[in-house]
């Protein structure tokens, strides 16, 4: 079993629609949670995270941590084509890189 | 700034057959890392870096080698490339190395091995 798993999609919306973007994990000792996007033929960017369970906003974008059921989310209010990439959310451990566990990403198409 | 550049960005090799792969960053950043994506897999850590002089292992680091000689370059070498070495080939800086730095991320390197 992965630790982290991540519907792979792909995922096809509407320009406006709520998109909500998901994964779960195995380890219960993991206490950060990314999530990048990542555009074709691009490396991956920092969206956003959060620390432990809670729910953290940034504009058009929300990330929520359940601990107690081992799952996070991402969503997306009035999705934009610009939003068409594919995200990856990323769990760790302790404060640094060495040890973030990777989901495979989910392709998300915003459709005009 | 030109930010995180790999060269190549396309590379086909034969079974065997050893290369390095280039990694630079102008941003005078500390941590430099190697991921690796296969498809279905996401983002895994090959090697990583804390520093010039001081290199350690990820969670795929057989097949690999590093070395940081300067805070700019960080090369991944490859010894005697294998087929399930195919893959597209990620080289990351941030200032700290803390899971919510913001890491750069290059443009990466698509490496067949036939």
């Amino acid at each position: 079993q992965k630790e982290v798993e991540q519907d792979p999609g792909p995922l096809s919306v509407p320009e406006g629609a709520i998109v909500s973007l998901n994964c779960t994990y195995s380890n219960s000792a993991f206490q950060y949670f990314m999530w990048y996007r990542q555009y074709s033929r691009k490396g991956p960017e920092l969206l956003m995270y959060t620390y432990s369970s809670g729910n953290k906003e940034d504009g058009r974008f929300t990330a929520q941590v359940d601990k107690s059921s081992k799952y996070i989310s991402l969503f997306i209010r009035d999705s934009q084509p610009s939003d068409s990439a594919t995200y990856l959310c990323a769990m760790s451990l302790i404060y640094n890189n060495n040890d973030m566990r990777f989901g495979a990403g989910t392709r998300l198409t915003v459709k005009p | 700034n030109a930010g995180v550049t790999q060269t190549p960005k396309f590379q086909v090799l034969k079974t065997g057959q050893s290369m390095t792969l280039q990694c630079a960053q102008d941003m005078n950043h500390e941590y430099m890392s190697w991921y690796r994506q296969d498809p279905g897999m996401g983002l895994r850590l090959i090697h990583y870096s804390v520093g010039a002089g001081i290199t350690d292992q990820g969670e795929v680091p057989n097949g690999y080698n590093v070395s940081r000689s300067t805070t700019e370059d960080f090369p991944l070498r490859l010894l005697s490339a294998a087929p399930s070495q195919t893959s597209v080939y990620f080289c990351a800086s941030s200032s700290r190395g803390s899971s919510t730095d913001t890491q750069y991320f290059g443009p990466g390197t698509r490496l067949t091995v036939l």
